[in-house]
């Protein structure tokens, strides 16, 4: 059974500063997804890395996949409290794209003045 | 707005009644997921159906069925409900999910609510 882990779950953290998110997964897949989500609000997409080395960049943010480790990380720099919200990992199951997400537990981040 | 449309948006209903939930995919997309999302199981796959036919499913009780009609919308037919059914359930589609920058968008979400 495929396995999205992520790290934290909870993250507080002050304006200006750097963090980075985690997110590992237990089967092999080339596709790895970011989503972001507002509280009651839907899933809007980030991120979709394809391949291993994959780097893409938004504005603060920038995701990473590294397929041999089967880690992704999505970093943010100089955060902004504009950033808070539930960052999500997704993988699908069976690497191909053509199925459903699995999706990590989510990363709530609260970014304080 | 990711085009992806649902409704209705919000649903309150009893234990043991019946409730269909309707999708309609971005223009031009085949591919629509089901998925189900609560405080204790997180966002849970649930079915897809692409262009009429079912491709995969997940997590999906025998209790809930879905469809895909001919005119690409689908609808989650969810019976029996019991109290821990009350979650936000999404649509999402995609063109065919194996295009290389191919990705799903996902719908509003409609949040239900059983007493």
């Amino acid at each position: 059974e495929l396995k999205v882990e992520q790290n934290p779950l909870f993250l507080s953290m002050q304006e200006g500063k750097n963090y980075t998110i985690y997110c590992n997964y237990s089967t092999t897949s080339d596709r790895l997804y970011w989503y972001r989500q507002d509280p009651g609000k839907s899933l809007e997409s980030l991120f979709v890395l394809l391949s291993n080395g994959a780097v893409k960049q938004e504005g603060r943010l920038m995701a990473s996949l590294d397929t041999k480790a089967r880690l992704s990380t999505l970093h943010i720099t100089a955060a902004v409290h504009d950033l808070s919200a539930t960052y999500f990992c997704a993988v699908d199951r069976l690497g191909g794209g053509a199925d459903g997400l699995t999706f990590g537990k989510g990363t709530h981040l609260i970014i304080q003045p | 707005d990711s085009g992806v449309t649902q409704t209705p948006k919000h649903l309150i209903t009893a234990t043991g009644q019946r409730v269909t939930l309707r999708c309609s995919p971005r223009s031009g997309d085949l591919s629509v997921y089901w998925y189900q999302q609560s405080l204790d199981q997180g966002l849970q796959f649930l079915i897809q159906y692409y262009n009429g036919e079912e491709r995969a499913k997940g997590n999906i009780l025998e209790r809930f069925s879905a469809q895909q009609f001919p005119d690409l919308h689908s609808e989650l037919n969810l019976s029996s409900l019991e109290l821990g059914d009350s979650a936000l359930y999404f649509c999402a589609s995609s063109y065919d999910g194996t295009g290389p920058m191919d990705e799903q968008f996902f719908g509003p979400g409609t949040r239900l609510t059983v007493l």
